[in-house]
């Protein structure tokens, strides 16, 4: 296991609901990514967060959120829910700067369903 | 342009056999690293093994080594020794040194080991 753990495991939306992903990162690191799965696909970025801040941006529209607290846990928090935006959503933590062999830790995700 | 291909959905593989995992790259980015993860029915993303671009050497670790041909772009995974806990969902990745805060994941390969 990686040490990085989300909440919840699996939670059920209607669309143009607002939903909050949490994920706490592993001991000792500094950043965290979160990424989109769709059914069938590999992960895509959302973005990063470090030092509290957004590091990086995919391309999300603004509905996609997040924040980073200084415990370096994080939400991923998603307004006006639409159908496609039913996924797994991954949450990653890695320490800053992520160059060279150092890798990203990936929690279990959140399978979110919208109907 | 997609900047990472994996061109097989499906593979199978004997158990005790070696299994050959194809990925291509793309990128303009002199300084990058590939990353295979592989993720079980449970969701969770698990790094495998790493590859800089100019790591002279081949990666490995334990039952896994990357054939990394830089010429070709391509960082096939090669599983020895096949397991039936082999059977997962594996994605190929690649981070650019300009964008070192974003994973770029291919489709994935699903491999099923026969016992």
């Amino acid at each position: 296991e990686t040490g990085v753990t989300q909440s919840p495991t699996h939670l059920i939306k209607t669309r143009g609901q607002q939903v909050t992903l949490r994920c706490s990162s592993q001991s000792g690191h500094n950043t965290v990514s979160w990424y989109q799965q769709a059914l069938g696909q590999g992960p895509q970025f959302i973005f990063q967060y470090y030092r509290e801040e957004e590091n990086g941006r995919g391309n999300f529209p603004p509905r996609f959120s997040g924040l980073q607290f200084p415990n370096y846990s994080s939400e991923l928090n998603v307004n006006a829910l639409e159908l496609d935006d039913s996924a797994l959503y991954l949450c990653a933590s890695s320490l800053k700067n992520p160059q060279g062999r150092s890798e990203q830790y990936f929690g279990p995700g959140t399978r979110l369903t919208v109907t | 342009a997609q900047k990472i291909t994996q061109t097989q959905p499906g593979m199978f593989v004997q158990e005790k056999e070696a299994v050959t995992l194809d990925c291509t790259y793309d990128t303009s980015d002199p300084s990058y690293g590939l990353f295979w993860y592989k993720q079980p029915s449970s969701g969770e993303m698990i790094f495998l093994i790493y590859q800089g671009s100019y790591d002279q050497q081949n990666a490995t670790e334990g039952r896994y080594s990357l054939n990394f041909q830089k010429a070709r772009k391509s960082a096939n995974l090669v599983i020895s020794a096949s397991q039936l806990g082999d059977s997962a969902m594996y994605f190929c990745a690649m981070r650019e040194a300009r964008r070192a805060n974003n994973l770029f994941f291919g489709t994935g390969t699903r491999l099923t080991v026969i016992p």
